[in-house]
């Protein structure tokens, strides 16, 4: 069975730090990874998708690798805003066949000014 | 573009009531649709989804359903709400030869 943890479950930085969200997957057959932003009592905000057979995304200030022997993705904020504070989700796709999404708990990210 | 909408935004319902919430999709033809939950201290979960009209896959036992009359509605139901149903229900949709889930702003349902 497909379980994704994220680590921290909360993360702390002063504006500007580039700071890096971590994310594991246990089975390493999987389709695609997205991650996601989610803001406080909002729905989710798609950031990057990365297909099984990509090494990386890049979006602005964004970045996200994908290691799927490992089992791991990142996702690398660069030079931090107040504006990035949220809540940060990883879920894996786990195969073609179905499309459903297996979601971390999450990261929540502060920023402060 | 593609715009989804959920209502209601939030709900209070008493154990053992019905339930119904509603999500409906703009601009956009045939799509995968989903339902996912999130309750306090937990991931997303995911409900139920559907590939068209009338086709719905559920992904846990509960005492939830679902339902899609129409091709850009979706619809989570109850008939005897239980505490464990409250939570944050989220639903999203994707065209079927993408892969980016695009979610709704979601409904929080408190049940007491």
């Amino acid at each position: 069975k497909q379980e994704v943890t994220q680590i921290p479950a909360a993360l702390s930085v002063p504006e500007g730090e580039n700071l890096v969200l971590n994310c594991s997957f246990t089975d390493s057959a999987i389709y695609n990874l997205q991650w996601f932003r989610q803001d406080p009592g909002k729905g989710l905000t798609s950031l990057l998708l990365i297909q099984s057979s990509q090494r990386e995304q890049t979006s602005g200030r964004l970045n996200a690798s994908l290691d799927k022997s490992s089992g791991r993705s990142t996702l690398y904020i660069a030079a931090s805003q107040p504006g990035d504070s949220a809540t940060y989700l990883c879920a894996v796709r786990p195969g073609q066949a179905g499309t459903a999404l297996i979601f971390g708990k999450g990261t929540t990210l502060s920023v402060s000014s | 573009s593609q715009t989804i909408h959920q209502w209601p935004a939030t709900l209070v319902q008493p154990v053992g009531s019905p339930l119904s919430l509603e999500c409906t999709v703009e601009g956009t033809s045939n799509p995968n649709l989903y339902w996912y939950r999130q309750a306090a201290g937990r991931g997303l979960q995911l409900l139920f989804y559907s590939v068209g009209i009338g086709q719905i896959s559920s992904e846990v036992p509960q005492n939830l359903s679902a339902s899609r009359p129409q091709d850009r509605q979706f619809i989570l139901s109850s008939k005897k709400l239980l505490l464990s149903d409250s939570g944050f229900y989220l639903c999203a949709w994707k065209a079927g030869a993408t892969d980016t889930q695009y979610f709704g702003p979601g409904t929080r349902l408190t049940v007491l």
